[in-house]
C-alpha cells in the first residue's frame, strides 16, 4: 500500500520569501507523485507531477519539486511567495500500474503580506 | 485541454431527498471517472471508481446505495446521494482519467452539497 506524510498542516511564510511544503511519501513500488493546490472553494489544479524522469520536477507558477529516493521525499519549494499562492496543497501518490491516487492530509499555506 | 465540469457547483437539499450530481469530461473521453468527498479542512477521500459501462467499484466504507453512482458514457458520470441527511453535507469532487498511461486524473470544480 502506498501513502504520503506531509509534514505540516500550516505554513507560514512573508510574502517574497521562499516557501517549503514537505511531503514524504511510502509505496511498494515505483510512484508516481504529484503535488495540487486548492483555493477555496475550488477545484485541484495540478502543480507538477513526478512519473520517474527527471528527479527535479518544475511545475507551474514558479513552483518546483525534487524527488528523492533515498529520502523518500518530495519536498514542494518556490524561491519567492507571492499573496496568490495562499491556498491548500496535496501531495499525492500513484503506484504504476494503479489508477487511484492517495492523498496527504494538505498543507494550508499562509501568505503574510 | 482536459477540463472536467461539474453540476451543479453548489445545491441545498431536504433531509430524506435525494441529489443528482453531474461529472462530465468536455474535451476527451473517460474511461474511467472517480468520486471523492472532501469535508472541511480535510483531505479528499475517494469514494468510488466508475469504469463507462460496468458497475462502479466502492471503496471500504461508502454504502453503495446511498451513493448511487452511474457512468453511462464515457463523458458522463452521475452520483445520487440517496435520502440526504445532514451528515452527508460535503463537497463532492469528480475526476476523470483519459485513458492514457500516464493515468493521470483531471479534477472536476467540485459540488458543494447542503442538506438541512
Amino acid at each position: 500500500a502506498q501513502s504520503v506524510t506531509q509534514l505540516d498542516s500550516h505554513v507560514s511564510v512573508s510574502e517574497g520569501t521562499p516557501v517549503l511544503l514537505r511531503c514524504n511519501y511510502s509505496s511498494s513500488y515505483s510512484p508516481s507523485l504529484f503535488w495540487y493546490v486548492q483555493h477555496p472553494n475550488k477545484g485541484l489544479q495540478l502543480l507538477l507531477k513526478y512519473t520517474s524522469a527527471a528527479t527535479l520536477v518544475k511545475g507551474i507558477n514558479g513552483f518546483e519539486a525534487e524527488f528523492k529516493k533515498s529520502e523518500t521525499s518530495f519536498h514542494l519549494t518556490k524561491p519567492s511567495a507571492h499573496m496568490s499562492d495562499a491556498a491548500e496543497y496535496f501531495c499525492v501518490v500513484r503506484v504504476f500500474g494503479n489508477e487511484k491516487l492517495t492523498f496527504g492530509t494538505g498543507t494550508r499555506l499562509t501568505i503574510i503580506p | 485541454g482536459a477540463v472536467v465540469s461539474q453540476h451543479p457547483s453548489w445545491v441545498i437539499c431536504k433531509s430524506g431527498t435525494s441529489v443528482k450530481i453531474e461529472c462530465r469530461s468536455l474535451d476527451f473521453q473517460a474511461t474511467t471517472m472517480f468520486w471523492y468527498r472532501q469535508f472541511p479542512k480535510q483531505s479528499l477521500m475517494l469514494m468510488a471508481t466508475s469504469n463507462e459501462g460496468s458497475k462502479a467499484t466502492y471503496e471500504q466504507g461508502v454504502e453503495k446505495d446511498k451513493f448511487l453512482i452511474n457512468h453511462a458514457s464515457l463523458t458522463l458520470s452521475t452520483l445520487t446521494v440517496t435520502s440526504a441527511h445532514p451528515e452527508d453535507s460535503s463537497f463532492y469532487i469528480c475526476s476523470a482519467n483519459p485513458g492514457r498511461s500516464s493515468y493521470e486524473q483531471y479534477f472536476g470544480p467540485g459540488t458543494r452539497l447542503t442538506v438541512t
